[in-house]
């Protein structure tokens, strides 16, 4: 299995700034995916991205709000802009490690708090 | 549209007592099965998975799962609990899309071992 780290692990920001989350995989993956988990809810996922093409979000997310970047094939970044306290979650990144079975590895998590 | 529904988002069993955690999908293509789990405080980790052949799989960690295409079950069970399988357990599907194929989770079901 790959082996995917998140930074940061958690962060408390205020209410109308941006923090970026990163997504390290250690070995060379096509597709990433980032969810958010509401508290005590389960997995949505926001986007998914492949590199050298534009993310691919799902309803109710859009660019703006949760800008992504795929620079190549072991790196992925997801930006939650002007934060209200409802983007209060925790985010998770995830790589598609066998296209054949569509299994998908998860990273750690970034515990976001907004106040 | 493909979905999965976890019956009971609390389970309560006793230490050695038979683990069942039941997931109900919806599919209109044989699908790919999954239960992950979260640990506080972490990410989703794969237990187990099914995508063809044998219709019984075992995972990690003393877990199995049973796909009955007939009742469009996929429960989850581990004969004896141990304290260290609290835990929160998500059950989720595969679902082909043009973008590449995402995930749907259940609910999640919260484990408690009791003593």
């Amino acid at each position: 299995s790959a082996v995917i780290s998140q930074k940061p692990s958690r962060d408390i920001c205020q209410r109308g700034t941006s923090l970026t989350i990163q997504c390290q995989v250690d070995s060379q993956v096509t597709m990433m995916f980032w969810y958010r988990q509401q508290p005590g809810q389960s997995l949505t996922l926001i986007a998914t991205a492949n590199q050298g093409s534009e993310a691919t979000y799902e309803s109710g997310f859009v660019i703006d709000k949760f800008p992504i970047s795929r620079p190549n094939l072991t790196f992925s970044t997801l930006t939650v802009s002007n934060m209200s306290p409802e983007d209060s979650s925790i985010y998770l990144c995830s790589v598609d490690w066998d296209r054949g079975t569509d299994t998908q590895y998860f990273g750690p998590g970034t515990r976001l708090t907004v106040l | 549209a493909q979905s999965v529904t976890q019956l009971g988002s609390h389970v309560s069993v006793s230490e050695g007592a038979l683990v069942l955690l039941r997931c109900n999908y919806s599919s209109s293509v044989p699908p790919y099965l999954f239960w992950y789990v979260q640990y506080p405080n972490q990410g989703l980790q794969l237990l187990l998975k099914y995508t063809t052949g044998a219709t019984l799989v075992k995972g990690i960690n003393g877990f199995e799962a049973e796909f009955k295409k007939s009742e469009t079950s996929f429960h989850l069970t581990k004969p004896s609990a141990h304290m260290s399988d609290a835990a929160e357990y998500f059950c989720a599907v595969s679902v082909a899309k043009a973008a590449g194929n995402k995930l749907t989770f259940g609910g999640g079901t919260r484990v408690l071992v009791k003593p």
